[in-house]
């Protein structure tokens, strides 16, 4: 079946404009993770979906940066007035969270550049 | 809160060689999961082997075993016969069972498999 898809791909956008990324996790996937990675912070954790509702959001750097999803499948993070040091790849993954552990399953990240 | 910790930021080995590479977390937790995660060009991350706190024997999957050290938080990862399709970043990453199950990562080791 389907894996985890992100788009863009690649998005270059100019210091002080919004983007959207966007998630579709895979079909049934209850849970639902935003992760950065960016050379000088590493890989971090952004925030957690349990169906449309997030009870996790402790890993937003700041509040120009927020998420939703809708329908309890495709997220949508949305970063404000970028940085420069929002340049990073975005990654996304979903889960089961049936039992007692939900591996994630990882979609290919959004390169964002912010010039 | 949790911290991953990996020493090696690149190594490089000869294909058919056997490499380790080390990995250690700090955590008051009991119960958690711990992962090897792989991540070639194509930005992907891909499972390599999980590793469940309260299993004593050490997981293995084919050309991948871990040596888990609980007492020491202690996980290293060996590849045995190392092929070129190895070449990639390896993550470790830690989980709590509890919660968000968010995923904690290590800084990453570059590991290179020259012909």
């Amino acid at each position: 079946g389907a894996g985890v898809s992100q788009s863009p791909s690649n998005k270059v956008t100019e210091k002080g404009k919004d983007v959207e990324l966007r998630c579709d996790p895979i079909s049934g996937h209850t849970a639902l993770y935003w992760y950065r990675q960016s050379l000088g912070q590493g890989l971090e954790f952004l925030i957690y979906f349990q169906g449309n509702s997030a009870p996790d959001k402790s890993g937003l750097p700041s509040d120009r940066f927020s998420a939703e999803r809708t329908g309890g499948s495709v997220s949508t993070l949305t970063i404000q007035r970028t940085q420069q040091e929002d340049s990073a790849v975005y990654l996304c993954a979903s889960s089961v969270r049936t039992g007692k552990l939900g591996e994630q399953y990882f979609g290919p990240g959004t390169r964002l550049t912010v010039t | 809160a949790q911290t991953v910790t990996q020493s090696q930021p690149e190594m490089s080995v000869q294909e058919a060689e056997t490499v380790t590479l080390s990995c250690t977390y700090d955590t008051s937790e009991n119960n958690y999961y711990l992962f090897w995660y792989k991540q070639p060009p194509s930005r992907q991350m891909i499972l390599v082997i999980r590793q469940e706190a309260y299993k004593q024997q050490n997981a293995t999957e084919n050309r991948f075993s871990v040596n888990f050290q609980k007492a020491a938080k202690s996980f290293s990862l060996k590849i045995s016969d190392s092929q070129l399709g190895d070449t990639a970043m390896y993550f470790c990453a830690f989980m709590k069972l509890q919660g968000a199950q968010k995923l904690v990562f290590g800084q990453g080791t570059r590991l290179t498999i020259n012909p």
